[in-house]
Protein backbone atom coordinates (compact mmCIF):
# COMPACT_ATOMS: atom_id res chain seq x y z
CA UNK A 1 0.00 0.00 0.00
CA UNK A 2 0.72 3.45 -0.47
CA UNK A 3 2.86 5.02 2.70
CA UNK A 4 4.32 8.40 2.99
CA UNK A 5 7.50 8.66 6.17
CA UNK A 6 8.49 11.82 7.57
CA UNK A 7 11.24 9.41 9.74
CA UNK A 8 11.56 11.72 12.30
CA UNK A 9 8.70 12.92 14.94
CA UNK A 10 10.34 15.36 16.60
CA UNK A 11 13.52 17.52 15.90
CA UNK A 12 15.81 19.69 18.32
CA UNK A 13 18.06 21.53 17.04
CA UNK A 14 20.34 24.58 17.89
CA UNK A 15 19.20 27.94 16.27
CA UNK A 16 21.42 29.37 13.37
CA UNK A 17 22.30 25.69 12.15
CA UNK A 18 20.47 24.04 9.33
CA UNK A 19 17.55 21.82 9.80
CA UNK A 20 16.94 19.03 7.53
CA UNK A 21 13.49 17.02 7.78
CA UNK A 22 13.09 14.11 5.32
CA UNK A 23 9.96 12.24 3.73
CA UNK A 24 10.25 9.26 2.26
CA UNK A 25 7.53 7.17 0.32
CA UNK A 26 6.54 3.76 -0.84
CA UNK A 27 4.29 2.39 -3.56
CA UNK A 28 3.35 5.23 -5.14
CA UNK A 29 4.66 7.44 -8.55
CA UNK A 30 4.19 10.91 -7.40
CA UNK A 31 3.66 13.76 -9.89
CA UNK A 32 4.53 16.23 -7.04
CA UNK A 33 5.46 16.68 -3.70
CA UNK A 34 4.37 19.95 -1.36
CA UNK A 35 5.84 20.89 2.26
CA UNK A 36 3.25 22.87 4.31
CA UNK A 37 4.17 23.98 8.37
CA UNK A 38 1.75 23.64 10.80
CA UNK A 39 1.12 25.20 14.00
CA UNK A 40 -0.53 23.89 16.96
CA UNK A 41 -4.41 23.93 16.63
CA UNK A 42 -4.06 25.40 12.60
CA UNK A 43 -4.72 24.57 9.16
CA UNK A 44 -1.68 23.96 7.13
CA UNK A 45 0.11 27.20 5.47
CA UNK A 46 1.85 25.78 1.38
CA UNK A 47 5.60 26.12 1.56
CA UNK A 48 6.72 24.91 -1.51
CA UNK A 49 5.88 22.37 -4.13
CA UNK A 50 7.98 20.31 -6.55
CA UNK A 51 7.50 18.39 -9.58
CA UNK A 52 8.85 14.59 -10.16
CA UNK A 53 11.11 16.72 -13.17
CA UNK A 54 12.71 18.86 -11.07
CA UNK A 55 15.32 18.06 -8.56
CA UNK A 56 15.45 21.22 -6.21
CA UNK A 57 13.76 23.74 -5.31
CA UNK A 58 14.72 27.04 -3.14
CA UNK A 59 12.16 29.84 -1.64
CA UNK A 60 14.58 32.37 0.60
CA UNK A 61 15.42 30.61 3.51
CA UNK A 62 14.20 27.06 2.37
CA UNK A 63 15.49 24.18 -0.33
CA UNK A 64 13.70 20.91 -1.14
CA UNK A 65 15.37 18.12 -2.89
CA UNK A 66 13.49 15.14 -4.55
CA UNK A 67 15.28 12.04 -5.28
CA UNK A 68 12.22 9.88 -7.67
CA UNK A 69 14.89 7.25 -7.55
CA UNK A 70 15.37 7.19 -3.83
CA UNK A 71 12.05 7.92 -3.51
CA UNK A 72 13.32 10.81 -1.08
CA UNK A 73 12.65 14.25 -0.57
CA UNK A 74 14.79 16.43 1.90
CA UNK A 75 13.42 20.05 3.42
CA UNK A 76 16.35 22.14 4.71
CA UNK A 77 15.81 25.01 6.83
CA UNK A 78 19.09 27.13 6.70
CA UNK A 79 20.03 29.61 9.38
CA UNK A 80 17.12 28.63 11.74
CA UNK A 81 15.24 30.58 14.20
CA UNK A 82 12.89 29.99 17.18
CA UNK A 83 9.76 31.62 14.75
CA UNK A 84 10.76 28.55 12.90
CA UNK A 85 9.33 25.75 15.49
CA UNK A 86 6.46 24.04 13.75
CA UNK A 87 4.84 21.03 12.55
CA UNK A 88 5.90 20.42 8.70
CA UNK A 89 4.43 18.16 6.34
CA UNK A 90 5.22 16.38 3.11
CA UNK A 91 2.26 15.73 0.60
CA UNK A 92 2.41 13.79 -2.56
CA UNK A 93 -0.03 14.32 -4.83
CA UNK A 94 -0.58 11.99 -8.52
CA UNK A 95 -1.64 12.94 -11.54
CA UNK A 96 -4.60 12.74 -10.71
CA UNK A 97 -4.46 15.00 -7.90
CA UNK A 98 -5.21 12.77 -5.45
CA UNK A 99 -3.29 13.95 -2.31
CA UNK A 100 -2.06 12.09 0.56
CA UNK A 101 -0.14 13.32 3.73
CA UNK A 102 2.77 12.48 6.15
CA UNK A 103 2.24 12.60 9.81
CA UNK A 104 4.51 15.16 10.21
CA UNK A 105 8.07 16.11 11.68
CA UNK A 106 7.80 18.61 14.94
CA UNK A 107 10.78 20.84 14.69
CA UNK A 108 11.97 23.15 17.78
CA UNK A 109 14.47 25.53 17.20
CA UNK A 110 16.23 26.39 20.72
CA UNK A 111 17.76 29.96 21.27
CA UNK B 1 -4.55 36.99 -1.19
CA UNK B 2 -5.78 33.15 -1.28
CA UNK B 3 -7.64 33.49 2.30
CA UNK B 4 -9.91 30.82 3.69
CA UNK B 5 -11.67 30.84 6.95
CA UNK B 6 -13.75 28.49 8.97
CA UNK B 7 -16.43 28.94 11.29
CA UNK B 8 -16.75 28.26 13.88
CA UNK B 9 -12.86 27.55 15.38
CA UNK B 10 -14.12 25.67 18.06
CA UNK B 11 -17.04 23.48 18.77
CA UNK B 12 -18.21 21.30 21.78
CA UNK B 13 -21.45 19.60 20.99
CA UNK B 14 -23.81 16.42 23.22
CA UNK B 15 -23.65 13.08 21.20
CA UNK B 16 -26.41 12.67 19.12
CA UNK B 17 -26.75 15.87 18.10
CA UNK B 18 -25.37 17.35 14.25
CA UNK B 19 -22.76 19.97 13.73
CA UNK B 20 -21.84 22.37 10.89
CA UNK B 21 -19.02 23.77 9.89
CA UNK B 22 -18.91 26.53 6.84
CA UNK B 23 -15.83 26.74 4.86
CA UNK B 24 -15.54 30.17 2.75
CA UNK B 25 -12.80 31.31 0.46
CA UNK B 26 -12.37 35.20 1.30
CA UNK B 27 -11.33 36.79 -1.76
CA UNK B 28 -11.28 33.90 -4.23
CA UNK B 29 -13.69 31.78 -5.98
CA UNK B 30 -13.72 28.26 -4.76
CA UNK B 31 -14.30 25.68 -7.67
CA UNK B 32 -13.30 22.80 -5.37
CA UNK B 33 -13.34 22.48 -2.05
CA UNK B 34 -11.38 19.31 -0.26
CA UNK B 35 -12.14 18.35 3.58
CA UNK B 36 -10.14 16.64 5.58
CA UNK B 37 -9.97 15.52 9.51
CA UNK B 38 -6.81 14.98 11.28
CA UNK B 39 -6.58 13.00 14.55
CA UNK B 40 -4.01 14.25 17.44
CA UNK B 41 -0.43 13.56 15.75
CA UNK B 42 -1.58 12.07 12.88
CA UNK B 43 -1.91 13.35 9.28
CA UNK B 44 -4.54 14.98 7.66
CA UNK B 45 -6.98 12.33 5.81
CA UNK B 46 -8.98 13.66 3.12
CA UNK B 47 -12.61 12.69 3.54
CA UNK B 48 -14.22 14.32 0.94
CA UNK B 49 -13.84 16.75 -2.54
CA UNK B 50 -17.01 19.21 -3.02
CA UNK B 51 -16.81 20.74 -7.10
CA UNK B 52 -19.41 23.89 -6.77
CA UNK B 53 -23.06 22.80 -7.55
CA UNK B 54 -22.08 19.42 -7.74
CA UNK B 55 -22.19 16.41 -5.21
CA UNK B 56 -19.11 15.70 -2.74
CA UNK B 57 -16.82 12.34 -4.10
CA UNK B 58 -16.27 10.98 -0.53
CA UNK B 59 -13.26 9.04 0.11
CA UNK B 60 -13.12 5.27 1.11
CA UNK B 61 -14.47 4.47 4.04
CA UNK B 62 -15.89 8.06 4.83
CA UNK B 63 -19.42 7.71 5.23
CA UNK B 64 -21.51 9.77 2.83
CA UNK B 65 -24.84 10.15 5.07
CA UNK B 66 -23.16 10.86 8.28
CA UNK B 67 -20.85 13.78 6.75
CA UNK B 68 -23.19 15.71 4.63
CA UNK B 69 -21.10 18.31 2.15
CA UNK B 70 -22.87 21.02 0.68
CA UNK B 71 -20.70 23.36 -1.75
CA UNK B 72 -23.82 25.33 -3.31
CA UNK B 73 -21.59 28.73 -3.90
CA UNK B 74 -18.39 29.39 -5.50
CA UNK B 75 -17.16 30.56 -1.68
CA UNK B 76 -19.14 28.36 0.70
CA UNK B 77 -18.72 24.64 1.54
CA UNK B 78 -20.51 23.82 4.57
CA UNK B 79 -19.89 20.24 5.96
CA UNK B 80 -22.45 19.15 8.63
CA UNK B 81 -21.52 16.22 11.10
CA UNK B 82 -25.09 14.21 11.92
CA UNK B 83 -25.59 12.16 14.64
CA UNK B 84 -22.03 13.01 15.82
CA UNK B 85 -20.33 10.29 18.68
CA UNK B 86 -17.21 11.02 20.86
CA UNK B 87 -15.28 8.87 17.97
CA UNK B 88 -16.20 11.99 15.74
CA UNK B 89 -14.24 14.15 17.90
CA UNK B 90 -11.10 15.27 15.70
CA UNK B 91 -9.90 18.65 14.12
CA UNK B 92 -12.02 18.90 10.73
CA UNK B 93 -9.56 21.45 8.10
CA UNK B 94 -11.09 22.72 4.51
CA UNK B 95 -9.24 23.55 1.81
CA UNK B 96 -9.98 25.59 -1.37
CA UNK B 97 -8.83 25.80 -5.02
CA UNK B 98 -9.45 27.84 -7.50
CA UNK B 99 -8.45 25.42 -10.13
CA UNK B 100 -11.48 22.47 -10.10
CA UNK B 101 -10.13 19.31 -8.35
CA UNK B 102 -6.56 20.76 -8.19
CA UNK B 103 -4.59 19.66 -5.33
CA UNK B 104 -1.28 21.57 -6.30
CA UNK B 105 -3.03 24.97 -5.49
CA UNK B 106 -4.87 24.59 -2.66
CA UNK B 107 -5.37 26.95 0.27
CA UNK B 108 -6.27 25.68 4.02
CA UNK B 109 -8.91 26.91 6.49
CA UNK B 110 -7.80 27.93 10.18
CA UNK B 111 -9.46 24.22 11.35
CA UNK B 112 -12.32 23.40 13.43
CA UNK B 113 -12.18 21.31 16.48
CA UNK B 114 -14.91 19.27 17.39
CA UNK B 115 -15.47 17.80 20.62
CA UNK B 116 -18.21 15.65 20.77
CA UNK B 117 -19.33 14.83 24.89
Amino acid sequence: SQKIEQNSEALNIQEGKTATLTCNYTNYSPAYLQWYRQDPGRGPVFLLLIRENEKEKRKERLKVTFDTTLKQSLFHITASQPADSATYLCALASSASKIIFGSGTRLSIRP
Amino acid sequence: GAVVSQHPSRVICKSGTSVKIECRSLDFQATTMFWYRQFPKQSLMLMATSNEGSKATYEQGVEKDKFLINHASLTLSTLTVTSAHPEDSSFYICSASALAGRTDTQYFGPGTRLTVL
